[in-house]
């Protein structure tokens, strides 16, 4: 089955800084990777998601990008601010074969002001 | 509210007593996922239901857990004769799946914890 490898597991960055979290993944047939973000005894919410037909995605701060040769995808946050601060879950799954997700390990963002 | 509610938000149980959880999903939504997650863990795939129909099961769950969606709305998940390895964060998510689509973004509840004793 599906496993997924999320590095690395703590992040401490300052504020203004830029902040990178690496995901791979094993099945090849995976097609759809989002990131998650969850603050601490809050739910899961997603920030960003990336379709195996694209290679990069963005919005605002926050940029994915995927290498499907390589089997990994990565996110990046630009201009950190302390409220980026959580565990981030990369996920990844395969569409036509019902959606669930399978999750990386979390990395635990900090950002110091 | 309109997102995803689950109840009770924490339980604590003895070992052996049997505990159940339900998950109200997002209102249109058709799928429901069931996953538990453990500390510094991400959330690990327990099941999933179309409408009523449980699709899929994970190889990894034991026979204590089951799990219903009567009718294709809210679900039940069942834990019988807890152990203490059962503590966890069991969370809820739903999606929208439309034919021929793409599957919709998972909308995660704020999950029931498990304690134990």
């Amino acid at each position: 089955g599906e496993n997924v490898e999320q590095h690395p597991s703590t992040l401490s960055v300052q504020e203004g800084d830029s902040a990178v979290i690496k995901c791979t993944y094993s099945d090849s047939a995976s097609n759809y990777f989002p990131w998650y973000k969850q603050e601490l005894g809050k739910r899961p919410q997603l920030i960003i998601d990336i379709r195996s037909n694209v290679g990069e995605k963005k919005d605002q701060r926050i940029a994915v990008t995927l290498n499907k040769t390589a089997k990994h995808f990565s996110l990046h946050i630009t201009e950190t601010q302390p409220e980026d601060s959580a565990v981030y879950f990369c996920a990844a799954s395969i569409n036509n074969q019902g959606g669930k997700l399978i999750f990386g390990q979390g990395t635990e963002l900090s950002v110091k002001p | 509210d309109t997102g995803v509610s689950q109840n009770p938000r924490h339980k604590i149980t003895k070992r052996g007593q049997n505990v159940t959880f339900r998950c109200d999903p997002i209102s249109e939504h058709n799928r429901l996922y069931w996953y538990r997650q453990t500390l510094g863990q991400g959330p690990e795939f327990l099941t999933y239901f179309q409408n009523e129909a449980q699709l899929e099961k994970s190889r990894l769950l034991s026979d204590r857990f089951s799990a219903e969606r009567p009718k294709g709305s809210f679900s039940t998940l069942e834990i019988q004769r807890t152990e203490q390895g059962d503590s966890a964060m069991y969370l809820c998510a739903s999606s929208l799946r439309r034919t021929g689509k793409s599957e919709g973004e998972q909308f995660f509840g704020p999950g029931t914890r498990l304690t134990v004793l």
